[in-house]
């Protein structure tokens, strides 16, 4: 079964300063990975994903991430985080099998001035 | 442009009293989602449809249920919802293995 574990629920950043979240999956069979964000009262957006190919990905909003085999790891960042960054972002796995996806718990990321 | 729409954006029910949210896509995906969302909480699947095939989650409640009459339409039927039944109700689509599309989602409160 695949699994997401995102490492703190709730994260802080200075604005200008670089915003780093953390996501570790587990999977039996290659990944599919994504990172959504979630402002309040609304749906999930896709920041990015990973399927195939190159290990970098790059999203909207400056976002990016890399896909680390031997670390089964994803983790999200920006260089610069700004005040509108502020938001959940949700780490996810699915792969070539199936239809579901499965979410980590989140993590609350806030901007200070 | 091709998006999931959800109506409406926030429900109001009585304890008890059926509920039905609607979904709608004009990306004409095969696979649709119904996720609940708890406050501060990830989204958790309740049930997704194939086409016509209906693919329930194991501990969804049985006071849940879905139609899916066509290709653009979902609709999420609360029986009897309880003060637990309290949450944002989120559609999405998928066209393919993977990448999911979401709706804006639906607050529901139970008086």
């Amino acid at each position: 079964a695949q699994s997401v574990t995102q490492l703190g629920s709730h994260v802080s950043v200075s604005e200008g300063a670089l915003v780093l979240l953390r996501c570790n999956y587990s999977s039996s069979v290659p990944p599919y990975l994504f990172w959504y964000v979630q402002y309040p009262n609304q749906g999930l957006q896709l920041l990015l994903k990973y399927t195939t190919g190159a290990t970098l990905v790059k999203g909207i909003n400056g976002f990016e991430a890399e896909f680390k085999k031997s670390e089964t790891s994803f983790h999200l960042t920006k260089p610069s985080a700004h005040m509108s960054d502020a938001a959940e972002y949700f780490c996810a796995v699915s792969d070539l099998n199936n239809n579901d996806m499965r979410f980590g718990a989140g993590t609350r990321l806030t901007v200070k001035p | 442009d091709a998006m999931v729409i959800q109506n409406p954006r926030y429900q109001v029910t009585q304890f008890g009293k059926p509920v039905t949210l609607s979904c709608s896509q004009t990306l004409n995906h095969n696979v649709m989602y119904w996720y609940q969302q708890k406050s501060s909480q990830a989204p958790k699947l309740l049930f997704h449809y194939y086409d016509k095939d209906f693919n329930n989650e194991a501990d969804t409640p049985d006071n849940f249920q879905s139609r899916r009459p066509n290709t653009s339409f979902c609709f999420l039927d609360i029986r009897s919802p309880g003060l637990g039944d309290a949450a944002m109700y989120l559609c999405a689509t998928s066209g393919r293995v993977g990448e999911q599309f979401f709706g804006p989602g639906t607050r529901l409160t139970v008086l």
